[in-house]
């Protein structure tokens, strides 16, 4: 079975500075992990994916990932906190052996952005 | 290119009403599709997903189901909505094995 836990519901920044987003896996084989951003009233939207390639992943609006195996742990940066960062953010798990290539979900971690 | 529908936006029913949301999938061929909701401060749970016509899998029992007609066509509905029904519900779609899904701007549903 395969779960995530986004470790802070609410995570506020300052306008500038850095963005740390926690994800932790867990899952039996090797896993596919992706980040996805929700603005409000709308769906997601993917920032990166790791797939077995490079284990450091960038992605759109400057974030980045870092898949780290012996931490079981993705965790999404940017150093630079923008006031239109302010979402809410998914990490989400699948496997090569998921039926229905089915996600599953972290609880989402809310950003708030201070100017 | 892909694109996914999904409608309407908004919808407000009150307790008993049935239910029929719609999803429709564009520019690609076989896809997964899924059907997700997320209530109020709560992380996105799936409901239903479909790997082919006429097949659907169940991930939680609830007063709702799903159908799946045609190749790109995914239909959410219930009998009789009950308050607890109300959400924001989210269709998508995906590949193959380790591809990303792509989701719809959702259905924001109150039960009166």
């Amino acid at each position: 079975a395969q779960s995530v836990t986004q470790l802070g519901s609410h995570v506020s920044v300052s306008e500038g500075a850095l963005v740390l987003l926690r994800c932790n896996y867990s899952s039996s084989v090797p896993p596919y992990l992706f980040w996805y951003v929700q603005y409000p009233n709308q769906g997601l939207q993917l920032l990166l994916k790791y797939t077995s390639a490079a284990t450091l992943v960038k992605g759109i609006n400057g974030f980045e990932a870092e898949f780290k195996k012996s931490e079981t742990s993705f965790h999404l940066t940017k150093p630079s906190a923008h006031m239109s960062d302010a979402a809410e953010y998914f990490c989400a798990v699948t496997s090569p052996g998921a039926a229905g290539n089915k996600l599953t979900f972290g609880g989402g971690t809310r950003v708030l952005v201070k100017p | 290119s892909q694109t996914i529908h999904q409608w309407p936006a908004t919808l407000v029913q009150p307790v008993g009403s049935p239910l029929s949301l719609e999803c429709t999938v564009e520019g690609t061929s076989n896809p997964n599709l899924y059907w997700y909701r997320q209530a109020a401060g709560r992380g996105l749970q799936l409901l239903f997903y479909s790997v082919g016509i006429g097949q659907i899998s169940s991930e939680v029992p609830q007063n709702l189901s799903a159908s799946r007609p045609q190749d790109r066509q995914f239909i959410l509905s219930s009998k009789k909505l009950l308050l607890s029904d109300s959400g924001f519900y989210l269709c998508a779609w995906s590949g193959g094995a380790g591809t990303e899904a792509f989701f719809g701007q959702g259905t924001r549903l109150t039960v009166v």
